[in-house]
């Protein structure tokens, strides 16, 4: 079935410096979704990109469908990125999304 | 705008027990899901509707009941809750025909 893997798990960074979140599909890519979720939190949508390069304040998410991944780039990391961020790529025949395992980013001050 | 609502925030069970969870949502959406949540391992697919009484088996069904009673409501039952089983229940909602899904805080699960 079709498969979704992230890397890394999990990300320490300090504070200021670039965060690299990556994305890959094991079958012909249809959508892609990027989430975020603060521990304790719900998922909140960060970008839905199902091709090309996509930009909004620091994050900025690149999708390449010829090769089956996406990645999401956060610049100038803050504290308050510190989260879980999820990626996920819809199957259209179900009408689902097929979820990621997530990578844990922690900014340290 | 929208929002989904989810009750309860918190459910402590106990073995064997029969629980039910609701979702609400306002968006007037079409179709609704219910994923379970473990550490490390994302977001799993228990249940899903298309559309009022519509239900469709996720990757992780078994042991679940789901109830779409109406467009604007859906309900996910653990018929049987394992001991020490501990994870967080999350609904979601999307216009068919719209790829983006709107997720309600969760209801975290706890059985003793």
């Amino acid at each position: 079935g079709q498969q979704v893997q992230q890397s890394p798990t999990s990300l320490v960074l300090q504070e200021g410096e670039n965060a690299e979140l990556q994305c890959n599909f094991s079958t012909s890519l249809n959508s892609m979704q990027w989430f975020y979720q603060r521990p304790g939190g719900s998922l909140i949508s960060v970008f839905y990109n199902p091709s090309g390069t996509k930009q909004s304040g620091r994050l900025t998410s690149t999708t390449v469908i010829k090769e089956r991944r996406s990645s999401l780039h956060i610049s100038s990391s803050q504290i308050t990125d510190s989260g879980t961020y999820l990626c996920a790529m819809m199957n259209y025949n179900q009408g689902k999304l097929i979820f990621g395992q997530g990578t844990k980013l922690s900014i340290k001050p | 705008g929208g929002i989904i609502t989810q009750t309860p925030k918190f459910l402590i069970g106990q073995e064997g027990q029969k629980l039910t969870l609701k979702c609400q949502q306002n968006f007037n959406h079409d179709t609704m899901y219910w994923y379970r949540q473990d550490s490390g391992k994302g977001l799993r697919l228990i249940y899903y509707s298309i559309t009022e009484n519509d239900l469709q088996k996720g990757d992780l069904s078994e042991g679940y009941d789901a109830s779409r009673e109406k467009k604007s409501s859906f309900s996910l039952t653990v018929t049987s809750a394992q001991k020490n089983e501990m994870a967080v229940f999350l609904c979601a909602s999307r216009d068919w025909g719209q790829d983006t899904q709107y997720f309600g805080p969760g209801t975290r699960l706890l059985v003793l």
